[in-house]
């Protein structure tokens, strides 16, 4: 089992540019979910889908945040446009239906400069 | 509203000494309790997980964890600590039979280990 895999691991951008990343979530998990990591708000659910379909995305931090997910093996969070402010660390997770318990991808370190 | 509390931020314990990281929870019923690692530019993995049964449960890399319903606590704990446990430990908690909703994680309790 790969585990979740998340892409780029490390973006570094220009305040302005959309930033696209992408997550992988592990085979058969039908619920997947969006974090972001800083050291100073630590571990926030962004958005979580349960069988490809968003069920709460009050945690997007502004209308410049989007999340897709398109088929039960893929999605998006986009950010556009982005600013020095969400630089951070963004984690991926996924769950199956009949266990709670969530499976954490490496992360994409981005930096907005 | 459900909540977690991780009363310790930083922890500092020499290596072979024994390790207890506390959790409490606010909850209106036993919630799933969860215990996971994040060591340094990694994500979080799973340490351990309580649903029900033995209230003591063993996870990986040597770690346990007590779930004691009257206290409303999931103390984690290690009887020897290794310099490679040195890293950010969540406690992590979830409703019974609630589907795939979203776990609702402490604050992080940072654990550093000396010689």
């Amino acid at each position: 089992d790969a585990g979740v895999i998340q892409s780029p691991r490390h973006e570094v951008t220009e305040m302005g540019q959309e930033v696209t990343l992408r997550c992988k979530p592990i085979s058969g998990h039908n619920s997947l979910f969006w974090y972001r990591q800083t050291m100073m708000r630590g571990l926030e659910l962004l958005i979580y889908f349960n069988n490809n379909v968003p069920i709460d995305d009050s945690g997007m931090p502004e209308d410049r945040f989007s999340a897709k997910m398109p088929n039960a093996s893929f999605s998006t969070l986009k950010i556009q446009p982005s600013e020095p402010r969400d630089s951070a660390v963004y984690f991926c997770a996924s769950s199956n239906r009949d266990r709670n318990e969530q499976y954490f991808g490496p992360g994409t370190r981005l930096t907005v400069t | 509203a459900q909540s977690v509390t991780q009363p310790d931020i930083h922890i500092t314990v020499s290596e072979g000494a024994s390790l207890e990281l506390r959790c409490n929870y606010s909850y209106g019923a036993t919630p799933y309790l969860f215990w996971y690692v994040q060591s340094p530019g990694q994500g979080l993995q799973l340490l351990l997980k309580y649903f029900s049964g033995d209230t003591l449960v063993q996870g990986i890399k040597g770690f346990e964890a007590e779930f004691k319903r009257s206290q409303s606590s999931f103390n984690l704990r290690k009887p020897s600590v290794h310099w490679s446990d040195a890293a950010e430990y969540f406690c992590a908690v979830v409703r019974r039979n609630s589907g795939n909703t979203p776990l609702v994680f402490g604050k992080g309790t940072r654990l550093s280990v000396i010689a």
